[in-house]
């Protein structure tokens, strides 16, 4: 068991480019979910594939955010035009779902992302 | 969903017991109790949980009141490295729908050499 991996760990960007996160999960997880994180909160909910699917968006995932699980292995999560609120860290999890039974979500250590 | 409440910090000692507790007055009879905690510059890391009876293994104690209104995370022998946030998150029934995690903002918890 290697964990969740994500990178990359710390991305500092000026406000308007675009950056990409990798999250890699644990290999036969079949969900994966994406949290955000600001200092002194608890992380919040953005969205969750189950395998390739995407089944669930939070209202906090504007337009100019974009996930995709390809092969329902790795996923990535794009922030573009970005804009200093969107300093944050990104975390990842993954966990194994069954029709009757779901282990607990297991995190990356996360992306931090800086806008300048 | 199913809202928890804690305190914002706690302290203790080192080597000593820590009862860090958790209100869910809103709990409905599918929701599980889980409890995870963060360390600086790390993501959070799963401690425990449970329904309704007791739970216990190697890192912790999850004890669980009998309406299922309160409960408390119990750490036995508090070590500088179990100083983090903690969080209480209640999540229905696991085996349908989301299964996403409404954290708060957890309990900070301070451990005295």
């Amino acid at each position: 068991d290697t964990g969740v991996s994500q990178d990359p760990r710390h991305k500092i960007t000026k406000r308007g480019q675009n950056v990409t996160f990798r999250c890699d999960p644990i290999s036969e997880h079949n969900r994966l979910y994406w949290y955000r994180q600001t200092l002194g909160q608890g992380p919040e909910f953005l969205t969750y594939f189950q395998n390739e699917a995407q089944l669930e968006k939070s209202r906090l995932l504007s337009d100019r955010f974009s996930a995709e699980r390809p092969k329902g292995s790795f996923s990535t999560l794009e922030i573009q035009r970005t804009e200093q609120g969107d300093s944050a860290m990104y975390l990842c999890a993954s966990s194994l779902w069954g029709s009757n039974y779901n282990q607990p979500q297991h995190f990356g250590d996360g992306t931090r992302l800086s806008i300048l | 969903d199913a809202k928890t409440t804690q305190p914002n910090s706690m302290e203790s000692n080192e080597e000593e017991p820590v009862h860090l507790p958790c209100n869910h007055s809103t709990i409905s009879g599918t929701d599980y109790i889980h409890w995870y905690r963060q360390l600086p510059s790390q993501g959070p890391e799963y401690v425990i949980h449970g329904l309704t009876s007791n739970v216990n293994n190697r890192m912790a104690s999850l004890a669980i009141a009998e309406d299922r209104k309160s409960s408390t995370l119990i750490l036995h022998r508090a070590t500088l490295r179990d100083a983090a946030v903690y969080y209480c998150i209640l999540t229905t029934d696991p085996t349908s729908g989301t299964y996403k995690y409404i954290f708060g903002t957890g309990t900070r918890l301070k451990v005295l050499a």
